[in-house]
């Protein structure tokens, strides 16, 4: 079974400063999708950004950017210009390609202080 | 936009109650999806259904059941409740599981059993 790990329960960044969120997982298969969605106190579930794993390019949203190692089984969600809204705990996803499931890891808390 | 829409947002019930919970995905949409978040736990997958057909099934109880209808909405019933079912349900929508499209979540649904 896939399973994503999120080694860092919390982190912190000082307002206007860069940060980067790790993410390990392991699977066996080559297609695949990579995601991480945003959970702020409202616990509402936002998708941040998404990885297609045939793609060597890094995916970018605005601020958002990830670096993907695919043969690492890595993927980390760099923050930059760390505003007081992007306080939130952060889940990294997996999805098998054809699948319907989403498996998470266990989140890390961001806290953006002012 | 339109985003996801869950009702109710809040439900409070007692234990060996039954309960609905009511979604209604972003229009155009035809895929759906239902998770279970824990107090401070991950998001879990429990099923998903497009075209009005169960497409794959999680870790979701037997007392649990779910429907999709004609205008692509979608309902999760659950039976004879218990304590642990406390939790916020989610609910996710997608435009084609076929192309393991993205998945965009509804606000949630928190559901008390006393």
């Amino acid at each position: 079974a896939q399973t994503v790990t999120q080694s860092q329960p919390e982190m912190s960044v000082q307002e206007a400063e860069t940060v980067t969120l790790s993410c390990t997982y392991d699977t066996s298969e080559s297609d695949y999708y990579l995601f991480w969605y945003k959970q702020p106190p409202s616990r509402q579930m936002i998708l941040v950004i998404r990885q297609e794993a045939y793609k060597q390019q890094n995916a970018t949203e605005n601020r958002f950017s990830v670096n993907f190692q695919k043969a690492a089984k890595s993927f980390s969600l760099k923050i930059s210009d760390s505003q007081l809204g992007d306080a939130a705990m952060y889940f990294c996803a997996y999805m098998q390609g054809g699948s319907e499931k989403l498996v998470f890891g266990k989140g890390m808390k961001l806290t953006v202080n002012p | 936009a339109a985003g996801v829409i869950q009702s109710p947002r809040h439900l409070i019930k007692e234990k060996r109650e039954t309960a609905t919970l009511k979604c209604y995905p972003i229009p155009r949409h035809d895929t759906v999806y239902w998770y279970q978040q824990g107090p401070g736990q991950d998001p879990q997958f429990l099923i998903s259904f497009y075209e009005k057909m169960q497409s794959d099934k999680g870790s979701i109880p037997d007392r649990f059941s779910a429907q999709q209808f004609s205008d692509y909405h979608s309902e999760l019933n659950m039976s004879s409740l218990e304590l642990g079912d406390s939790a916020l349900y989610f609910c996710a929508s997608s435009l084609d599981s076929t192309s393991t499209d993205t998945q965009y979540f509804g606000p949630g649904t928190r559901l008390t059993v006393l």
